[in-house]
């Protein structure tokens, strides 16, 4: 079946440094894609999202790139702080139903040194 | 506003027993999804219901099954537990309309350990 998966399943960075996390995708069907970031013991927490007809979109700290030519997304955090240590999910979303179907990837850990 | 609320958070169950967790949705979501994660598997989509309706569905047996009620709170059932069942069961909400107002939001989930 159809999949996401990340290529660095750990990320080591000091506090301070910018941190880029990145995704492949497969669905060419997915036209909304989320990151999420899951600290231990919670559910995820959206991040940010961005459409098929973007290429980038920015937030607080966090920039998204899509690449939809090779099927790829990347998370960027700037000035990395300890608290954005976690577990780090993209999603692929295809339309079907009337709703959104997400596809995970398996998750990056982000660990931030002081 | 209140988060979503999933009870209960730890639950320990025999292999061929069945468990009903439950999940309250933020106040005006319709939308509510459920998810498995697991270490092997990691998080993967198990059903959407909106308005009482199943939406959509992943690919897991039909041991699995959930409704929603009139309030929008949503409970998913698996009978006949297996040992691989084991994980933490997570349910999201959002207003579920459509194109946009997408975001959703996580529970802390429930985490099922069958023995």
């Amino acid at each position: 079946g159809e999949s996401v998966g990340l290529h660095l399943p750990t990320l080591s960075v000091q506090e301070g440094d910018n941190s880029i996390i990145n995704c492949a995708y497969s669905n060419s069907a997915s036209d909304y894609f989320i990151w999420y970031k899951q600290e231990s013991g919670k559910g995820p927490q959206f991040i940010i999202d961005i459409r098929s007809n973007m290429d980038k979109r920015q937030g607080q700290r966090v920039t998204v790139l899509l690449n939809k030519t090779v099927k790829h997304l990347s998370l960027q955090i700037a000035a990395t702080q300890p608290g954005d240590s976690a577990v780090y999910f993209c999603a692929e979303n295809a339309y079907l139903g009337g709703s959104y179907i997400p596809t995970f990837g398996r998750g990056t850990s982000l660990i931030v040194h002081p | 506003k209140a988060g979503v609320t999933q009870t209960p958070r730890y639950l320990i169950k025999t292999r061929g027993q069945q468990v009903t967790l439950s999940c309250s949705p933020i106040s005006g979501h319709r939308s509510v999804s459920w998810y498995q994660q697991t270490p092997g598997q990691g998080l993967q989509f198990l059903f959407e219901y909106f308005s009482e309706t199943q939406r959509n569905k992943g690919n897991f047996p039909g041991r699995f099954s959930g409704r929603q009620f009139s309030n929008s709170r949503s409970e998913m059932n698996v009978s006949t537990l297996e040992l691989g069942d084991s994980a933490l069961y997570l349910c999201a909400s959002s207003f579920g309309r459509g194109r946009g107002n997408t975001e959703a939001f996580f529970g802390q989930g429930t985490r099922l350990t069958v023995v």
